[in-house]
């Protein structure tokens, strides 16, 4: 069973520049999470989608958009990119929403320069 | 408002000997409880899970021990290997609520 894709693995980025990142869940898994991890700090949790639907939103401006497709695959996108911004993006996916656990992709490595 | 806390950034541990991370937490809606291993530039991967209606949660040399009227829970790694050496995150969710993490203990296991 394949595990959770994120693509790309790493992207590089100008200050105000906007970026979509994307996320394949495990086959049957309808729930997609979004976690940004800086330096120093844990996971910082940014949306939450099952079945198309956004069910939990985490603290971040604006700039940070989420949405989930009909085959359950996701994407984040990130407007006029701050330095800031700079950070290991995270996926997870899981069956459904409760008490079961999250498996996450590796990431992707966004460079803001 | 950190919901959930790892107090010990850090922890080193020789090989074979028990490796124990703590965690606690302050909401008392959670009712789901995992610990994830993660390795520089990778993403997390879970390792165990415990639900509130339980005390204790065993997999192979990890264990789970979930307190809670002190709102803590700890895992037990023994014995502890090398390949052990990771950052570990415990995490806590409550129903149809986001999965809320920890900042994460640096354990390094040491031959």
């Amino acid at each position: 069973k394949a595990g959770v894709t994120q693509t790309p693995r790493y992207l590089i980025k100008t200050r105000g520049q906007q970026v979509t990142l994307s996320c394949s869940p495990i086959s049957g898994h309808r729930s997609v999470s979004w976690y940004q991890q800086t330096p120093g700090q844990g996971l910082q949790f940014l949306f939450e989608y099952f079945s198309e639907t956004q069910r939990n939103k985490g603290n971040f401006p604006g700039r940070f958009s989420g949405r989930q497709f009909s085959n359950s695959r996701s994407e984040m996108n990130v407007s006029t990119l701050e330095l800031g911004d700079s950070a290991l993006y995270l996926c997870a996916s899981s069956f459904r929403t409760e008490n079961t656990e999250a498996f996450f992709g590796q990431g992707t490595r966004l460079t803001v320069v | 408002d950190q919901q959930v806390k790892q107090n010990s950034p850090s922890l080193s541990v020789q090989e074979g000997r028990i490796s124990i991370l703590n965690c606690d937490y302050t909401n008392s809606m959670f009712d789901y409880f995992l610990w994830y291993k993660k390795y520089p530039a990778e993403g997390p991967t879970f390792l165990i899970s415990i639900s509130s209606i339980k005390d204790k949660n065993e997999d192979g040399r990890f264990t789970v021990f979930l307190n809670k009227s002190a709102k803590h829970l700890s895992l037990h790694i023994v014995p502890s290997q090398p390949g052990d050496s990771a950052v570990y995150f415990c995490a806590a969710k409550g129903g149809f609520q986001k999965l809320v993490f920890g900042t994460g203990t640096r354990l390094l296991v040491s031959p």
